[in-house]
């Protein structure tokens, strides 16, 4: 069985500082990781995602995440925030059947 | 090239009652899926379908039903509609598994659907 959790419901920075958002991961085998971001009224986008390569992922809009097997993290990181990083974002493991299991999500706010 | 299309974008409905929410995508994904998306507890999956044909159940598919005629459409189906239903459902595809290979397979999400049972 797989499991997700992020560790944050809520997150708030002020623009131009950087966003730390935590997940943590259970597996009984090498996953496949994402980050997910949803805007408000919107279908979810992939920001990022790790596939047994390089362990420190980049991603779109300024976004990375680094893996660590040792503390099964995968958190999401960006050294500056924007006003348009507002937004909710999902942490999610996928086995190698396709099932994909989400975590509760973190919603960001950035204060100007 | 429209993406994931979904419809309609907000529907309520009386216990009991029966709909269909559809879902059509123009990427000729072999991979759709339907979430849905309830405060604190993420995405979950409801039902899914590796091909035209080929449904699964996901995580929590009680009440729901889907079918896969062809390969652009995979409509679910509420055919009792129970309070417990109220959600956000969100439909999404991908050219494969998700897992299978993860390099050519992130999932195309719709805007979703806002569906109130009362």
């Amino acid at each position: 069985a797989q499991s997700v959790t992020q560790l944050d419901s809520h997150v708030s920075v002020s623009e131009g500082t950087p966003v730390l958002l935590r997940c943590n991961y259970s597996s009984s085998y090498s996953p496949s990781l994402f980050w997910y971001v949803q805007h408000p009224n919107k279908g979810l986008q992939l920001l990022l995602k790790y596939t047994s390569a390089a362990t420190l992922v980049k991603g779109i809009n300024g976004f990375e995440a680094e893996f660590k097997k040792s503390e099964t993290s995968f958190h999401l990181t960006k050294p500056s925030a924007h006003m348009s990083d507002a937004a909710e974002y999902f942490c999610v493991v996928s086995d190698s059947w396709g099932k994909l299991q989400f975590g509760a999500g973190t919603q960001v706010v950035v204060t100007p | 090239n429209a993406g994931v299309t979904q419809t309609p974008k907000f529907q309520v409905l009386k216990t009991g009652q029966s709909m269909t929410l559809q879902c059509a995508q123009d990427m000729n994904h072999e991979y759709m899926s339907w979430y849905r998306q309830d405060p604190g507890m993420g995405l979950r999956l409801i039902h899914y379908s590796v091909g035209a044909g080929i449904t699964d159940q996901g995580e929590v598919p009680n009440g729901y039903n889907v079918s896969r005629s062809t390969t652009e459409d995979f409509p679910l189906r509420l055919l009792s509609a129970a309070p417990s239903q109220t959600s956000v459902y969100f439909c999404a595809s991908s050219y494969s598994s998700p897992g299978s290979n993860p390099n050519n397979s992130p999932l195309h999400f719709g805007n979703g659907t806002r569906l109130t049972v009362t």
